[in-house]
C-alpha cells in the first residue's frame, strides 16, 4: 500500500482564518480523497480529487468553504476557509490501492484541527 | 466477548478472548466492504476487505463474514490483545464508487 503523510499533523487556528492541509504520497495515484471525522464521529468524505480535473463535492461540501487542488499525481492540498469552531475536526486525505485493488482506499495519519 | 445488537459503540472484552464486532450495511447493492481500524490520534488503517460474492474471509487473526440476506458484516479477532483496543469502522461501496462508512465500534481490552 501506499505511504501517505499530511502536514500539519495538528493545528490550532482562530476564528476566521484559513489552513491549508497538505497530502503526500509516495507514489502516483489518480484518485486522492478528503474525509472529515468530527470528535467521537465516523469519515465522512468531502470531496473526490482527480489530477486535472476540479475536484467532485460530496452532498453539503462546498468549493468555496473546502478549496482543493491536485497539481500532480503524488500531492493534493485541501484549504478549510474561514474556520469557525464547528470545523474542529480530523481531516483525512486517502488514496486507492493499486492495480490490484483499487477499490480498497489507504489513509494518512490526519490532520488534527482545533479551532478557537 | 461478543457485542450485543447492531449498532453497539463500545465493546469491552478480557485479553485472550475473542471479539465479534458487528455492522449492519445501508445499501443492498453495495459489492465490497472493508474494514479499518482507527488507534487514538492515528488514521485508519486497512484491516481486512470482502467482495458480496463471498461469505467469509479470513486473514492473519480476524475473519470477516458477510450475510448479504440482512444486510450485516462482521469482524471476528481471535484472541484478543491490548493492541487491538481500537475503535474499528466498516465501510461500504458499490461498483468503484465511494466508501461510505460506518458509525464506528470501540473496542477495549482488558488485561
Amino acid at each position: 500500500s501506499a505511504v501517505i503523510s499530511q502536514k500539519p499533523s495538528r493545528d490550532i487556528c482562530q476564528r476566521g482564518t484559513s489552513l491549508t492541509i497538505q497530502c503526500q504520497v509516495d507514489s502516483q495515484v489518480t484518485m486522492m480523497f478528503w474525509y472529515r471525522q468530527q470528535p467521537g464521529q465516523s469519515l465522512t468524505l468531502i470531496a473526490t480529487a482527480n489530477q486535472g480535473s476540479e475536484a467532485t463535492y460530496e452532498s453539503g461540501f462546498v468549493i468555496d468553504k473546502f478549496p482543493i487542488s491536485r497539481p500532480n499525481l503524488t500531492f493534493s492540498t485541501l484549504t478549510v476557509s474561514n474556520m469557525s469552531p464547528e470545523d474542529s475536526s480530523i481531516y483525512l486525505c486517502s488514496v486507492e490501492g493499486g492495480t490490484s485493488d483499487t477499490d480498497t482506499q489507504y489513509f494518512g495519519p490526519g490532520t488534527r484541527l482545533t479551532v478557537l | 466477548g461478543e457485542s450485543v445488537g447492531l449498532h453497539l459503540p463500545t465493546l469491552s472484552v478480557q485479553e485472550g478472548d475473542n471479539s465479534i464486532i458487528n455492522c449492519a450495511y445501508s445499501n443492498s447493492a453495495s459489492d465490497y466492504f472493508i474494514w479499518y481500524k482507527q488507534e487514538s490520534g492515528k488514521g485508519p488503517q486497512f484491516i481486512i476487505d470482502i467482495r458480496s460474492n463471498m461469505d467469509k474471509r479470513q486473514g492473519q487473526r480476524v475473519t470477516v463474514l458477510l450475510n448479504k440476506t440482512v444486510k450485516h458484516l462482521s469482524l471476528q479477532i481471535a484472541a484478543t490483545q491490548p493492541g487491538d483496543s481500537a475503535v474499528y469502522f466498516c465501510a461500504e461501496s458499490k461498483e468503484g464508487s465511494r466508501l461510505t462508512f460506518g458509525e464506528g465500534t470501540q473496542l477495549t481490552v482488558n488485561p
